[in-house]
């Protein structure tokens, strides 16, 4: 398996523009995870799905950030307006039976000018 | 509240021995994980406790005592690729909640 894929690796952009992140998890996995990584906050759950639906959004930011999940190989989370603090590292993960085991992606470096 | 401690740093060298300690404030606990992360990768899922003792894979150990909250991270035969963040994380029942993150340096 190719592990846990997303796209772009590496994301530049501007102040108010929307950004789509993507990710494909392990094929079989029931749980998909977006995380979020800064220096000050850490790693912090956003998001998770069980079976392609939303489970827990408590972690989201504000409305700006939204995610969806319409099949169980596609995922996606979007960021409108984009804001400068948005610059982290996104990572998406998945696994077979919940919190135990999660296989993360490579990440996406996004950076909001 | 809930929260993790975790040191954010600790050294030691080739060959040696290391133990990384978590503990933890929190309801409705179920595990404690543990990842590790290199500089500009992604976490790697490395154990997982859900009861107490000692889980061994390979020259990781990970050990879990319920009653004092408490978990560490135990690394022996120390190598150099082993330089790298480590981070614990608290299983909720609806929620994962991940430490700070140790970052391990091994000199030679």
């Amino acid at each position: 398996d190719a592990g846990v894929i997303q796209s772009p690796r590496h994301e530049v952009t501007e102040m108010g523009q929307e950004v789509t992140l993507r990710c494909k998890p392990i094929s079989g996995h029931d749980y998909l995870f977006w995380y979020r990584q800064t220096m000050m906050r850490g790693l912090e759950l956003l998001i998770y799905f069980n079976n392609n639906v939303p489970i827990d959004d408590s972690g989201m930011p504000e409305d700006r950030f939204s995610a969806k999940m319409p099949n169980a190989s596609f995922s996606t989370l979007k960021i409108q307006p984009s804001e400068p603090r948005d610059s982290a590292v996104y990572f998406c993960a998945s696994s077979l039976a919940g919190w135990e085991t999660q296989y993360f992606g490579p990440g996406t470096r996004l950076l909001v000018l | 509240g809930q929260s993790l401690e975790q040191p954010s740093e600790v050294t030691a060298v080739e060959g040696a021995i290391v133990q990384i300690n978590c503990t933890y404030q929190t309801s409705g606990f179920y595990g404690l994980s543990w990842y590790q992360q290199h500089d500009g990768g992604a976490p790697t899922f490395l154990s997982y406790n859900a009861l107490d003792g000692l889980e061994e894979t390979g020259r990781f150990s990970s050990f879990l005592s319920r009653s004092d909250s408490y978990g560490y991270l135990l690394l022996q035969e120390l190598q150099m690729k082993d330089s790298a963040s480590y981070f614990c994380a608290v299983n909720r029942d609806d929620k994962i909640i991940f430490g700070k993150g140790t970052r391990l340096h091994i000199l030679p």
